[in-house]
């Protein structure tokens, strides 16, 4: 299983402004993938993000408020923009054990916007 | 659109009990399932799989079930213990699509 590390595990933030989430895993993976999981509901994925080109937004997010990056195969970074209460919510980065199977999640930052 | 749900939001046991939480799922194409057990502050965690050329498969004290003719899912804990209080999602995919999940049971293990 892979090992994911993802920071900040929390943070509180002030409307308009941005925060940046890190996921680091340790070892080279595919797929990496962005979820969210507001207060008491199930996840919901917002992209994937691909080595080397544009990361793929599912529908109801997108690339102005949800900016990622990724790097290289083991790194990825989830910005969320222009911040407003309605963001406060668990943010996850997973990785796919192989294709096809199941992913691993990391520990999940937990966000509130003041 | 396909969706996977559950059919109890919260399930209480005693401990040593055995629990059953349940999952419908609408999409008969999904050839593969999993559950994820998630403790408060923490990110999912895997718990056990299933593909539709199955009907069942074990694990250490957990059990899933898969009926196709009704689109039915279950994961069943033997001697359940307090450890085991979280929220369960059960997940489902087709093909190489992504991962859908269910909005979760919640369980709760008395002593």
């Amino acid at each position: 299983s892979a090992v994911i590390s993802q920071k900040p595990s929390r943070d509180i933030c002030q409307r308009g402004t941005s925060l940046t989430i890190q996921c680091q895993v340790d070892s080279q993976v595919t797929m990496m993938f962005w979820y969210r999981q507001q207060p008491g509901q199930s996840l919901t994925l917002i992209a994937t993000a691909n080595q080397g080109s544009e990361a793929t937004y599912e529908s109801g997010f997108v690339i102005d408020k949800f900016p990622i990056s990724r790097p290289n195969l083991t790194f990825s970074t989830l910005t969320v923009s222009n911040l407003s209460p309605e963001d406060s919510s668990i943010y996850l980065c997973s990785v796919e054990a192989a294709s096809n199977e199941k992913l691993f999640f990391g520990s999940g930052t937990q966000l509130s916007v003041l | 659109g396909e969706s996977v749900g559950l059919h109890l939001p919260t399930l209480s046991v005693q401990e040593g009990d055995n629990s059953i939480i349940n999952c419908a799922y609408s999409n008969s194409a999904s050839d593969y399932f999993i559950w994820y057990k998630q403790e408060s502050g923490k990110g999912p965690q895997f718990i056990i799989d299933i593909r539709s050329n199955m009907d069942k498969r074990q694990g250490q004290r957990v059990t899933v079930l898969l009926n196709k003719t009704v689109k039915h899912l279950s994961l069943q804990i033997a001697a359940t213990q307090p450890g085991d209080s979280a929220v369960y999602f059960c997940a489902e995919r087709r093909g190489y699509s992504t991962l859908t999940f269910g909005k979760g049971t919640m369980l709760l293990v008395s002593p």
